[in-house]
């Protein structure tokens, strides 16, 4: 069985750009999460997608960030206009329904210059 | 505070000796409890999930749970070098939607 996969897995890109992160989950998980790791800190949730339907969005830290999941396949988290701060790894974990055991993706290392 | 607080190491233990993690979280009321390991450039994976108080053990490695103290650790012995990572403490509060709550990770040193 495929573990969950990310990609990119480098990101290197200016200020005032855009960039789109894209997470596979493991096939016939329902739940997919979107996690932030910056410089030093601790890994932080992001957002929480149940299929298509966001399920808890209260980690994302402002309107520059739009995750999508169409579908209830692969999810994508857009970040427009990319600032310094945004800079970080970004893990995607994915769980069956009624499972609180999570798996998580290799990450995207995104630099923001 | 913190809602979950590990030391950040690193934590050096010789090969063979029992390797001692700890955690401590803030939320009274959390429920699970998970230790993830992750080694550099790696993603976290989980090594062990505990849900009551007491003891759980799983090969070399015990999870040790204390709600009354809001503590829980991770006890793992005869150490290898391999054991050398950072070892993520999570836990998921009353917030719902089974987000985890990281801590910022001990990194262990196994010596030869």
């Amino acid at each position: 069985e495929a573990g969950v996969t990310q990609f990119p897995s480098h990101s290197v890109i200016e200020k005032g750009q855009t960039v789109t992160l894209r997470c596979d989950p493991i096939s016939g998980h329902d739940n997919l999460y979107w996690y932030r790791r910056v410089m030093g800190k601790e890994i932080k949730f992001l957002l929480h997608f149940v299929k298509e339907s966001k399920q808890d969005e209260s980690g994302m830290p402002n309107n520059r960030f739009l995750a999508e999941r169409t579908g209830g396949t692969y999810s994508t988290l857009k970040v427009q206009p990319a600032e310094l701060e945004d800079s970080g790894v970004y893990f995607c974990a994915s769980s069956t329904q009624g499972q609180e055991t999570q798996y998580f993706g290799p990450g995207t290392r995104l630099l923001v210059l | 505070q913190k809602e979950v607080e590990q030391n950040s190491g690193p934590l050096s233990v010789p090969e063979g000796a029992i390797a001692s993690l700890n955690c401590t979280y803030s939320d009274r009321v959390s429920q699970s409890f998970f230790w993830y390991r992750q080694y550099s450039g790696k993603s976290p994976e989980l090594i062990m999930s505990i849900y009551s108080n007491g003891d759980k053990e799983d090969g070399r490695f015990t999870a040790q749970l204390n709600k009354a103290s809001q503590y829980v650790s991770l006890l793992i012995r005869d150490s290898q070098p391999s054991d050398s990572a950072t070892y993520l403490c999570a836990v998921i509060g009353t917030g719902g939607g089974n987000k985890l709550t990281f801590g910022t990770g001990t990194q262990l040193k196994v010596e030869l």
